[in-house]
């Protein structure tokens, strides 16, 4: 089975760029999860969608970040404009069921993009 | 509001040794917690989880936890500690709002474990 897969696996950008970062959960999840950890402040939770509606986007750092999820196999989280600060790895990961998480007692987590803004 | 504390940043351990991996939790209801691990440049995996069944859970690769609610702990054990289980641990507090739930990350033990 495939899992969650996210891409790029690696970026490096300079500072103002545009960045996206691309996930698709795995097939009949129906939430889904979009996690930044650096070694400063650990894993942070940016935003979730239940069912393709944005639930929680309390995490999300300021205007500079946006997530969608246009369908149920595919989301997207960008920078624009990018800084040095962002440079993290970015934790894409879904669950399924009713009640998300409680239910099923699991997030599955793709490898991360690891962006890196000079 | 719910959090969870990791006791040590980094633990080492003799190949064949012990592993005790401390955990507190603090949560307004009833609290399910998991453990995940994390091998370098991978993604967390889900290694046990405690949902309000048996206090002692069991979970992949020989490791178990034990729910304690008087000492609001989860600590993660394992008898015998093998190289492959050198990773980082979060332990983990999920709680409902509303309709939702949201999960709650301790910082992370690094566990290194030397022949």
């Amino acid at each position: 089975d495939a899992g969650v897969i996210q891409s790029p696996r690696h970026e490096v950008t300079e500072m103002g760029q545009e960045v996206t970062l691309r996930c698709k959960p795995i097939s009949g999840h129906n939430s889904l999860f979009w996690y930044r950890q650096t070694m400063m402040r650990g894993l942070e939770l940016l935003i979730y969608f239940n069912n393709n509606v944005p639930i929680d986007d309390s995490g999300m750092p300021e205007d500079r970040f946006s997530a969608k999820m246009p369908n149920a196999s595919f989301s997207t989280l960008k920078i624009q404009p990018s800084e040095p600060r962002d440079s993290a790895v970015y934790f894409c990961a879904s669950t399924g069921g009713t009640g998300g998480i409680l239910n099923t007692g699991e997030l599955f987590f793709g490898e991360g993009s690891r962006l890196t803004v000079l | 509001a719910q959090s969870v504390t990791q006791l040590d940043s980094h633990v080492s351990v003799s190949e064949g040794t012990p592993v005790l991996l401390r955990c507190n939790y603090s949560s307004s209801y009833s609290p399910s917690l998991f453990w995940y691990v994390q091998h370098p440049n991978k993604g967390l995996q889900l290694l046990l989880k405690y949902t309000s069944a048996a206090t002692l859970v069991k979970g992949i690769n020989g490791f178990e936890a034990e729910f304690k609610k008087s000492e609001t702990s989860f600590h993660l054990t394992k008898p015998s500690a093998h190289m492959s289980d050198a990773a980082e641990y979060f332990c983990v507090v999920s709680e409902r709002t509303g309709t939702a739930s949201k999960l709650t990350f301790g910082t992370g033990t690094r566990l290194q474990v030397t022949l």
